[in-house]
């Protein structure tokens, strides 16, 4: 049971560079997001998705990019990285039955320097 | 649009001491309300949720929360806290609309003490 998968796991950039974060899910889910965690601040929404080819803003979206070209795929882009970035990255899928449980990944953390 | 608020960053208790993690949520229309837990250096497990009917909903490691719409909360409950339940633990709001949204609240530390 793959579940929900992130990668990389760890990541250190330099300001300026660019880099996706890969997720990936196995269980047919139509809704996937990505959130950021930074202490005392819980999770915010960057992007989300309610299906291929739809993705629509959060909380948080200036400096990312999104992208969901397969129900299984959605891909987080960081175009130019800054310190500000520096978080945990969550990916997270559910199917839009009524009452269904978020899954998450396990987390990709990203330090820009 | 909804928002949640968790009272407490950080909270300890006694092991074997009752645990109440407080949630106040704020939704336009009727909720969906989850807890999740997240243990260090991991992603976030789902606790229990609440979408309708029975009013108290029983989760995982003998966790418990009541969804009161008249005081629009969704505390979290143990009777008997243990070392094992050492853990930040989320609070998330999803309105039963369209918006498939899910808000989260900041967070609240769990420290057990022997």
């Amino acid at each position: 049971n793959a579940g929900v998968t992130q990668t990389p796991k760890f990541q250190v950039l330099k300001t300026g560079q660019s880099m996706t974060l890969q997720c990936a899910q196995d269980m047919n889910h139509e809704y996937m997001s990505w959130y950021r965690q930074d202490p005392g601040m819980g999770l915010r929404l960057i992007h989300y998705s309610v299906g291929a080819g739809i993705t629509d803003q959060g909380e948080v979206p200036n400096g990312y990019n999104v992208s969901r070209s397969t129900t299984e795929d959605f891909p987080l882009r960081l175009l130019s990285a800054a310190p500000s970035q520096t978080s945990v990255y969550f990916c997270a899928s559910r199917s839009n039955r009524v009452g269904n449980t978020i899954y998450f990944g396990e987390g990709s953390w990203l330090t820009v320097v | 649009a909804q928002s949640v608020t968790q009272l407490g960053s950080h909270v300890s208790v006694s092991e074997g001491a009752l645990v109440l993690l407080r949630c106040n949520y704020s939704s336009s229309v009727p909720p969906y309300l989850f807890w999740y837990v997240q243990y260090p250096n991991q992603g976030l497990q789902l606790l229990l949720k609440y979408t309708t009917g029975a009013t108290l909903v029983k989760g995982i490691n003998g966790f418990e929360a009541e969804f009161k719409k008249s005081e629009t909360s969704f505390h979290l409950t143990k009777p008997s806290a243990h070392m094992s339940d050492a853990a930040e633990y989320f609070c998330a709001v999803r309105a039963m609309n369209r918006d498939d949204k899910i808000i989260f609240g900041k967070g609240t530390r769990l420290h057990i003490l022997p």
